[in-house]
């Protein structure tokens, strides 16, 4: 069975740091490019960022809105993707899922398989 | 950035009704479009891809059409369990941009 498990959401001030993690087991880790998508409280979703596999040289992308603050990568090795995250701002706090792109149709990448999410959020 | 408008932002409708959710790219997106539905409480979950290919084990009542810079969900008989929020995803370049949602609800 396919599962993504995030973990490492909770309460930060605003300027701290934290690091999330995603274990993904079911499938083969390495392979696939993933990705990081939030969503604030009430709010719509919103791709936060996305980290290449080892034959695209482990490449990302990210949101203007978390760019330069947010770094994706990931160990394969472990079968984990992380999310650093510096600079924290209140417009942070959100949930942030796990999304893994199993499936490529005509070059582009399908976000088909998602985690649960953890909650970060960002108050003093 | 490609933005994409979602209308209606939310719909009431009894079930067994037809129900259209329609997404307005900014500009073309070459149908590298998806649409994925959001049960509250829950994660997102996709349920077509590539505009019009239903994924794995969504039932068919669902279905996607559309091409250029307009794209349409429908949902031919709408049941209690499709009381959730739809949302359209471009992938046609970066960055990867969602429409605002619509949220269904069940008269």
């Amino acid at each position: 069975e396919v599962q993504l498990v995030e973990s490492g959401g909770g309460l930060v001030q605003p300027g701290g740091s934290l690091t999330l993690s995603c274990a993904v087991s079911g499938f083969t880790f390495s392979d696939h490019y993933m990705d990081w998508v939030r969503q604030a409280p009430g709010k719509g979703l919103e791709w936060v960022g996305r980290t290449r596999n080892k034959t695209k040289s482990y490449t990302t992308e990210y949101a203007a809105s978390v760019r330069g603050r947010f770094v994706v990568s990931r160990d394969d090795s472990r079968s984990s993707l992380y999310l650093q995250m510096s600079s924290l701002r209140t417009e942070d706090t959100a949930i942030y899922y796990c999304t893994a792109i199993t499936l490529i149709v005509d070059g582009a990448f399908y976000m088909d398989v998602w985690g649960k999410g953890t909650t970060v959020t960002v108050s003093s | 950035d490609i933005q994409l408008t979602q209308s209606p932002s939310f719909l009431s409708a009894s079930v067994g009704d037809r129900v259209t959710i329609i997404c307005r790219a900014s500009r073309g997106i070459s149908r590298s479009l998806a649409w994925f539905q959001q049960r509250p409480g829950e994660a997102p979950k996709l349920l077509i891809y590539g505009t019009s290919t239903l994924q794995s084990g969504v039932p068919s009542r669902f279905s996607g059409s559309g091409s250029g810079t307009e794209y349409t969900l429908t949902i031919s008989r709408l049941q209690p369990e499709d009381c959730a929020t739809y949302y359209c995803q471009q992938l046609y370049n970066y960055p990867v941009t969602f429409g605002g949602g619509t949220k269904v609800e069940i008269k």
